[in-house]
């Protein structure tokens, strides 16, 4: 029973254009949701969070979208870069004190 | 600054063999959390802390056990280890805001044989 799903396990995307990464979630008491990007042999990196009472937050090149209704969340990069070829994981939060359930993740290859 | 520290990067047991996966961190955040990740799957959550002498069962928590008498340290122990645990683990600190988001360690990848 997956609750929190990135239905692409894969996304390329050439140099200045808008990356879209998208992730779908099943449980409507979710209260935040995070996205965290993935290096290989590195530990995931926070990069950007939203509140379920909010619908957009930006913060520099990454703008994260919740559509509520649909349970569809949503990161924009732009412009891409090359640096921004990682592994994406979409993440929601329930049940207090901070315990996340994860996508799969989806690879994003950034090519000049 | 070294945020999280996670021992041993690589390790292989054998079937039935015991070890302890070592996590520190120097934040002083209350909150530690210790998941799984298998490939091409999520972060799944073994066992959390939310501070020194607590700690509570996570999705995938058979296996393994957990202590925390400091803020700074939390062990995970595996005992008779099963090739179904495999995997990469990861540990990981937060504020109690979770929009903040964890911090996470560079990983252990474990293989069981």
């Amino acid at each position: 029973d997956q609750q929190v799903k990135q239905n692409s396990p894969s996304l390329s995307v050439q140099e200045g254009r808008i990356s879209i990464l998208n992730c779908d979630y099943t449980n409507s008491m979710f209260d935040y949701f995070l996205w965290y990007k993935k290096y290989p042999a590195e530990g995931p990196t926070f990069l950007i969070s939203i509140s379920s009472i909010k619908d957009k937050n930006e913060d520099g090149r990454f703008t994260v979208f919740l559509n509520k209704s649909a349970k569809h969340l949503s990161l924009h990069i732009v412009p891409s870069q090359p640096g921004d070829s990682a592994v994406y994981f979409c993440a929601a939060s329930v049940g207090g004190y901070n315990k996340l359930i994860f996508g799969a993740g989806t690879r994003l290859a950034v090519h000049p | 600054n070294a945020g999280v520290t996670q021992t041993p990067k690589f390790r292989i047991l054998k079937i039935g063999q015991s070890m302890t996966l070592q996590c520190a961190q120097d934040m002083n955040h209350n909150y530690m959390y210790w998941y799984r990740q298998d490939p091409g799957m999520g972060l799944k959550l073994i066992y959390y802390s939310v501070g020194a002498g607590i700690t509570d069962k996570g999705e995938v928590p058979n296996g393994y056990n957990v202590s925390r008498s400091t803020t700074e340290d939390f062990p995970l122990r595996l005992e008779l280890a099963a090739p179904s645990q495999t995997s990469v683990y990861f540990c990981a600190s937060s504020y109690r805001e979770v929009n903040y988001g964890y911090t996470f360690g560079s990983g252990t990848r474990l293989t069981v044989v």
